[in-house]
């Protein structure tokens, strides 16, 4: 099985701190996303990748930057972390354009 | 872009019965439809999916359904068990077909 795999579970930082999220998957897929996963709004696509050192805007991209420096890795960086970026960030990934997604079990940020 | 609905927000139901849960979407060009099941502690996974050449499509206790005129689709269990207890998603192909967009997601709670 493809396995998608984030750093930390649960991670704390202070209000102004850079913050990075690592995202790994092992099966060689092109396509790597990042989403914030809020209560009440659901899944909301913060950027995504479809090659090493290609990235996309998705819907709120305010705030954060990504690095996909190899294939298997997709980093979310919060450049001046705040504490409106406290979320549940779930990493996915995909062979086939966007057909079966694999997603990570997230990352708690709680930015204090 | 797209955008993606689902109703409700929270369904209980009993052991036993029928659950369905419903999504529109705006974007008439998006052709792909997934769902995906979140229990708690984990990632969204892949439990369904249809494209826009079918109306119908099965798996076991679990079946969706498209509209394609109506730009909506649902998604049906049957003989609904504890275990089926989690937070589902629907989600469709965006306007630039690159990343799925999300409906809010839909808390069911199977009681037994």
């Amino acid at each position: 099985d493809v396995k998608v795999t984030q750093s930390s579970r649960y991670l704390v930082k202070r209000t102004g701190e850079k913050v990075f999220l690592e995202c790994v998957q092992d099966m060689d897929h092109e396509n790597m996303f990042w989403y914030r996963q809020d209560p009440g709004l659901g899944l909301r696509l913060i950027y995504f990748s479809y090659d090493v050192k290609m990235k996309e805007k998705g819907d709120i991209p305010e705030g954060y930057s990504v690095s996909r420096e190899k294939k298997e890795r997709f980093s979310l960086i919060l450049e001046s972390a705040s504490t409106n970026q406290t979320s549940m960030y779930l990493c996915a990934s995909s062979f086939t354009g966007v057909a079966g997604y694999t997603f990570g079990s997230g990352t708690r940020l709680t930015v204090v | 872009g797209e955008n993606v609905e689902q109703h409700p927000s929270t369904l209980s139901v009993q052991e036993g019965d029928s659950a369905v849960i419903k999504c529109t979407y705006s974007d008439s060009a998006s052709n792909y439809f997934p769902w995906y099941k979140q229990e708690l502690g984990k990632g969204p996974q892949l439990i369904i999916d249809i494209r826009s050449n079918v109306g119908e499509k099965k798996d076991q206790r679990i079946a969706v359904t498209l509209n394609k005129t109506a730009k909506h689709f649902s998604l049906h269990i049957t003989e609904t068990q504890p275990e089926d207890s989690a937070v589902y998603f629907c989600a469709a192909l965006s306007q630039a077909g690159t990343a799925l967009i999300f409906g809010k997601g839909t808390t069911l709670s199977v009681s037994s």
